[in-house]
């Protein structure tokens, strides 16, 4: 089946730095990546849609210039939060559609990011 | 408004026994998707729906989904502790390009 996957799984950093959080198709192209975050016992929340080559495209309420987004290969896309604060400490959750149809979406494991 | 209602958000219920999970949408959707997310894991996909009458199984759990009563159901028949989990809904509505998730409903099996 159809892998996805996420680097780093977890990551521990200071308040005002800033975090990559890599989602990589490994074994299919995918045209279309989602980014999702899931505080505790919640559901997930879309950040924003992925588009190989173009600008993603932001859900209401979701910072651009705080959540920066390349897609730069129809294997990769990244997510960099910048300037994280203790708020944005969430599991971070990437899925991929693969370029042949939309049927469903391949989840990446998640990132764990905690913001001291 | 784009709106995905799942109940119950919350279900205990002993091993053997069958339940069923309801998970009510707003508007028109192109597809519906089940997911299970274990704790502290990421999401694995169960079904998809594509039409009304659609009917999927895998093994003690059976999908199905009535787009006009914009109702899916995710029925739990003779439950075993390896099914507690977290299970989603999600909803690809017509012309919306992404998914719209319920709350999601954690079910624990106890023996």
């Amino acid at each position: 089946g159809a892998v996805v996957s996420q680097h780093p799984s977890w990551v521990i950093c200071k308040s005002g730095t800033s975090v990559k959080i890599e989602c990589r198709s490994l074994d299919f192209q995918a045209t279309t990546m989602f980014w999702y975050r899931q505080f505790p016992k919640q559901s997930l929340m879309l950040m924003a849609t992925s588009n190989e080559g173009s600008k993603a495209t932001y859900e209401q309420g979701v910072e651009k210039d705080k959540f920066l987004i390349n897609h730069a290969s129809l294997t990769l896309s990244t997510l960099t939060v910048t300037s994280a604060h203790p708020e944005d400490s969430s599991f971070y959750i990437c899925s991929a559609l693969a370029a042949s149809g939309w049927e469903t979406q391949y989840f990446g494991p998640g990132t764990r990011l905690l913001v001291l | 408004e784009l709106k995905v209602e799942q109940n119950p958000l919350f279900l205990s219920m002993q091993e053997g026994k069958n339940y069923t999970i309801y998970c009510n949408y707003s508007t028109t959707s192109d597809r519906l998707y089940w997911y299970r997310q274990d704790p502290g894991k990421s999401l694995e996909s169960l079904f998809v729906l594509l039409s009304n009458g659609a009917v999927k199984q895998e093994g003690r759990l059976m999908a199905s989904l009535d787009t006009k009563a914009r109702l899916s159901t995710l029925h739990i028949t003779a439950a075993v502790h390896d099914l507690s989990a977290t299970y989603f809904c999600a909803v690809e509505f017509t012309n919306a390009g992404k998914s719209t998730f319920g709350d999601g409903t954690t079910l624990t099996v106890k023996p």
